[in-house]
């Protein structure tokens, strides 16, 4: 079954990028899902950052877009986050995650849940 | 964006005890609305999806129902695993958004 593996520093600088990976493993990215990372800060409740299609196509949550950018390396079966201009307020635990795909009509596509999850890594802002 | 607004937001019940959760949205979602179960420590579980699917491997004590703008999760038994967090979710439109959780505490 398809597995989900997060990856990259547990320790990020003020004012510098989050990047981190999300590893596929028994399935391939191609598939009709779109690829989403979640994440929950300390206390908090979850907060959806942004997903990905295998065509490159993405979506992000506006209040993160002007920092966030999504790619999608097919050729290793992952996917990457990174968050530019980090702040405190950006700790947190990271899930990658795969939605279930609806359908899509007229421009939107509609999902049904996120049915895989990686286990999540966390991630500090702190100098 | 659609809010997605839970209550109570915490909740005290004890084992073999009848709970629901609702999940209001603030547009009309139909019935793109998710389930999650959430345990300190690992990554949230898929209860429901489509507002009233049970997904595989989910107890039948748990059910969903609702469209529109507002939504039930339903637990008709309380086991003692299944003192965690709760998140609706939607997926009609992006951003995919959260309900702000409910968690559900041993009495």
């Amino acid at each position: 079954q398809v597995q989900l593996q997060e990856s990259g520093p547990g320790l990020v600088k003020p004012s510098g990028t989050l990047s981190l990976t999300c590893a596929v493993s028994g399935g391939s990215i191609n598939s009709s899902n779109w690829w989403s990372w979640v994440r929950q800060a300390p206390g908090k409740g979850l907060e959806w950052i942004g997903e990905i299609y295998h065509t490159g196509s993405t979506n992000y949550n506006p209040s993160l877009k002007s920092r966030v950018a999504i790619s999608i390396d097919k050729s290793k079966n992952q996917f990457s986050l990174k968050l530019s201009s980090v702040t405190a307020a950006d700790t947190a635990v990271y899930y990658c995650a795969r939605e279930i795909p609806g359908y899509c009509s007229g421009g939107r596509c509609y999902g049904i849940g996120f049915d895989i999850w990686g286990q999540g890594t966390m991630v500090t802002v702190s100098s | 964006d659609i809010q997605m607004t839970q209550s109570p937001s915490s909740l005290s019940a004890s084992v073999g005890a009848r709970v629901t959760i609702t999940c209001r949205a603030s547009q009309s979602i139909h019935t793109f609305l998710n389930w999650y179960q959430h345990k300190p420590g690992k990554a949230p579980n898929l209860l429901i999806n489509a507002t009233s699917n049970l997904q595989s491997g989910v107890p039948s004590r748990f059910s969903g129902s609702g469209s529109g703008t507002d939504f039930t999760l339903t637990i008709s038994s309380l086991q003692p695993e299944d003192f965690a967090t709760y998140y609706c979710q939607q997926s009609y439109s992006t951003p995919r958004t959260f309900g702000q959780g409910t968690k559900l505490e041993i009495k």
